[in-house]
């Protein structure tokens, strides 16, 4: 399935690093999606964004800053982040954000913050 | 406001046999129903959808039902296989005309394990 991809797969950071999580969809949809999955959790949505402009977030701490430069891009930056926050952050993406459009997500990156 | 129950887990069958996740929702209005699969190691990926009341969605031997009178949508395959082993989720998607944010809402998942 390469229609949504993530990268890194796999990142350990210290709590005082800088690092940024990148996602790309080649399906020409228009709207994407950061989620956060941590252990024995719901699926958490955290930012919506629909055509370039973010459309929802979720009550996110500061410490996690989207970007959506296109709508084939999205990035979630990353700085002075808690243990708490290990967890599988899956990037997704659907025709738009209404019309009853399925998201298709992407494989995800495990974050470990040490 | 919406939200979707499904049978907790684990789930653990020997291979060949009849499996059943149960799904039952609320949700206002007409949403769209889904089940998607996480493998080990990976992302969330779509099994299979239904749009509307009696809408049967079906892929890679598995099926599930829309019913509006029961608000479910159980999965079933009839006979499973040790690659079937995965973390399955059913989730509901309101729909929204053309404005606004639909947000999807996914039950907590249920694990299943084939055994040879």
């Amino acid at each position: 399935e390469t229609g949504v991809t993530q990268t890194p797969r796999h990142l350990v950071m210290g709590m005082t690093n800088k690092k940024s999580l990148k996602c790309e969809q080649h399906l020409g949809h228009n709207a994407m999606y950061w989620y956060k999955q941590s252990a024995k959790k719901p699926l958490e949505l955290m930012f919506v964004y629909n055509f370039k402009e973010q459309t929802e977030n979720n009550s996110v701490p500061s410490r996690f800053s989207p970007e959506c430069p296109n709508s084939s891009h999205l990035f979630l930056h990353l700085h002075t982040l808690q243990p708490e926050d290990s967890a599988l952050y899956l990037c997704a993406s659907s025709q738009k954000t209404s019309g009853g459009y399925e998201q298709y997500f992407g494989p995800g990156t495990r974050l470990t913050v040490t | 406001g919406n939200s979707v129950t499904q049978m907790e887990g684990p789930v653990t069958l020997s291979e060949e046999a009849f499996l059943t996740i149960n799904c039952t929702y609320t949700a206002t209005g007409y949403p769209s129903l889904f089940w998607y699969v996480q493998y080990p190691g990976e992302g969330l990926q779509l099994l299979l959808k239904a749009t509307k009341a009696d809408d049967k969605g079906s892929n890679k031997g598995f099926e599930a039902t829309y019913r509006k009178e029961t608000t479910s949508f159980h999965l079933e395959k009839g006979s499973v296989q040790v690659s079937d082993s995965a973390v399955y989720f059913c989730a509901l998607l309101p729909f929204i005309s053309n404005f606004g944010n639909e947000k999807l809402t996914f039950g907590t998942g249920t694990r299943l394990t084939i055994i040879p």
